[in-house]
């Protein structure tokens, strides 16, 4: 099966940086995603990785290291409205053609 | 409006009842999944349709039914459930035939109570 681990509660404060790890085995590694959950709503995309390197989207960049089965999230210039559950989920071709794996997630809560 | 819509957003049901959750997409993806997500745990996979067959049953016990009329429309039927059986069912779409770089389009979910 997929072994996906991240931590499961981080703070930081605002105006600060923030990285969130995730590692992973699979041996059907296609893509590695990163969602951002506010309570009470529905997970939202933030990035997708599936060749090793870094994504820079905004304030958010995602790295990937399939060689090392490690993933992070990287959140500059926090803002409070970042305190919000974020889910590391890997893509496994094995199991079907599109079926997401997922952490247990892992709580932000950015302070003052 | 996540583009998936969920309902109800919450439901409360004795361990007799029987009720069902409904999920609706109107993004043309062919492919629709329920996930179960509980405390400190990571989301669930129950079920998977595409293009409105079946393709995967994680082992989820038979008191938890679901249906899939067409690609837009997925159902969860409910009964006898246990209080174990309380969390937020999320219902997700995407694309099927090629590789997506946005993986899915999640709704808001169902928050279920089992009393």
């Amino acid at each position: 099966g997929q072994n996906i681990d991240q931590p499961t509660e981080m703070t930081a404060t605002e105006g600060a940086i923030v990285q969130i790890n995730c590692t992973y085995q699979t041996s059907g590694f296609n893509g590695l995603f990163w969602y951002q959950q506010h309570a009470g709503e529905a997970p939202t995309f933030l990035s997708y990785n599936v060749l090793d390197g870094l994504e820079e989207k905004g304030r958010f960049s995602s790295f990937l290291s399939r060689s090392k089965g490690y993933s992070y999230l990287l959140l500059k210039e926090l803002q409070m409205k970042d305190s919000a559950s974020y889910l590391c989920a890997v893509r496994d071709r094995r199991t079907g053609a599109n079926n997401l794996f997922f952490g247990t997630g892992t709580r932000l809560t950015v302070i003052p | 409006e996540t583009g998936v819509t969920q309902t109800p957003r919450h439901l409360v049901m004795g361990m007799t009842n029987k009720k069902s959750l409904k999920c609706e997409q109107h993004l043309g993806h062919n492919a629709m999944y329920w996930y179960k997500q509980s405390a400190k745990k990571p989301l669930e996979l129950m079920f998977v349709y595409n293009f409105k067959e079946q393709t995967e049953n994680n082992s989820v016990p038979s008191r938890f039914s679901p249906e899939c009329p067409n690609s837009s429309h997925l159902f969860l039927h409910l009964h006898t459930l246990q209080p174990e059986d309380s969390a937020l069912y999320l219902c997700a779409s995407s694309q099927t035939g090629g590789v997506s770089s946005y993986g899915y389009t999640f709704g808001s979910g169902t928050r279920l109570t089992v009393v």
